[in-house]
């Protein structure tokens, strides 16, 4: 079955430097989706990408989707520290009995003020 | 409010003892979904639905049933819980989800913490 794999697992970071999570699929993606979770919380939308190379950004937050459709990328320029929590991307597949998601393990980031 | 119900939020229950799971959403959506949480594993989908009476595996489904018999609802059953069990379940709800249109944004409710002994 589709299997999307998200690197780093964990990532510690400094107050105001750069992080970036990867995510890749076994399968071409229809299309890829990124939530957070902050600590204690339950996952939360941030954005969906669709088009091959398609590049999104909101404020410090950039999102790539690859050009093959199988990659993704989340970057977070000047981290803060309501930056932390766990961020999952989550590819979608349609299927003859209809459309799912499959999430990555997720990345946990903390962030040192 | 547009939200994401779960009851209950957190339940301690035995091997073997038959629980519900409720989940309700007043969006109006088509697609709802349930996942377990566990460490280290992310996100792992049970079984979804993409409308009433339309139900299907997901990737981990042994063990689980659910039913959609109104739009709302969307509860999972474990007929006899074992401690493998034991997790952070997440219900979903998104718009869309239909053959040829991927899936929407999905709203998570607050999840449900089930310990099985």
């Amino acid at each position: 079955g589709q299997q999307v794999m998200q690197i780093p697992q964990y990532q510690h970071v400094q107050e105001g430097e750069d992080f970036t999570t990867y995510c890749n699929s076994s399968t071409t993606l229809s299309n890829i989706q990124w939530y957070k979770q902050r600590p204690g919380g339950h996952p939360v939308f941030l954005i969906q990408l669709v088009k091959s190379g398609e590049v999104k950004k909101q404020k410090r937050l950039t999102f790539q989707f690859g050009e093959a459709k199988k990659n993704s990328s989340l970057h977070i320029t000047a981290t803060q520290t309501t930056d932390v929590g766990t961020y999952f991307c989550a590819g979608g597949k349609l299927e003859t009995s209809g459309s799912r998601l499959t999430f990555g393990e997720g990345t946990q980031l903390t962030v040192n003020p | 409010e547009a939200q994401v119900t779960q009851n209950p939020r957190y339940l301690i229950t035995v091997t073997g003892k038959k629980l519900t799971v409720t989940c309700s959403q007043n969006m109006n959506h088509e697609y709802m979904s349930w996942y377990r949480q566990d460490p280290g594993l992310g996100l792992r989908q049970i079984y979804y639905s993409m409308n009433v009476e339309v139900t299907d595996k997901g990737d981990v489904p042994e063990g689980y049933k659910v039913s959609r018999k109104e739009k709302r609802n969307f509860p999972l059953i474990l007929e006899s819980p074992s401690p493998n069990q034991t997790s952070l379940y997440f219900c979903a709800s998104s718009s869309r989800g239909y053959p040829g249109q991927g899936v929407h944004e999905q709203f998570f409710g607050p999840g449900t913490r089930l310990t099985v002994l």
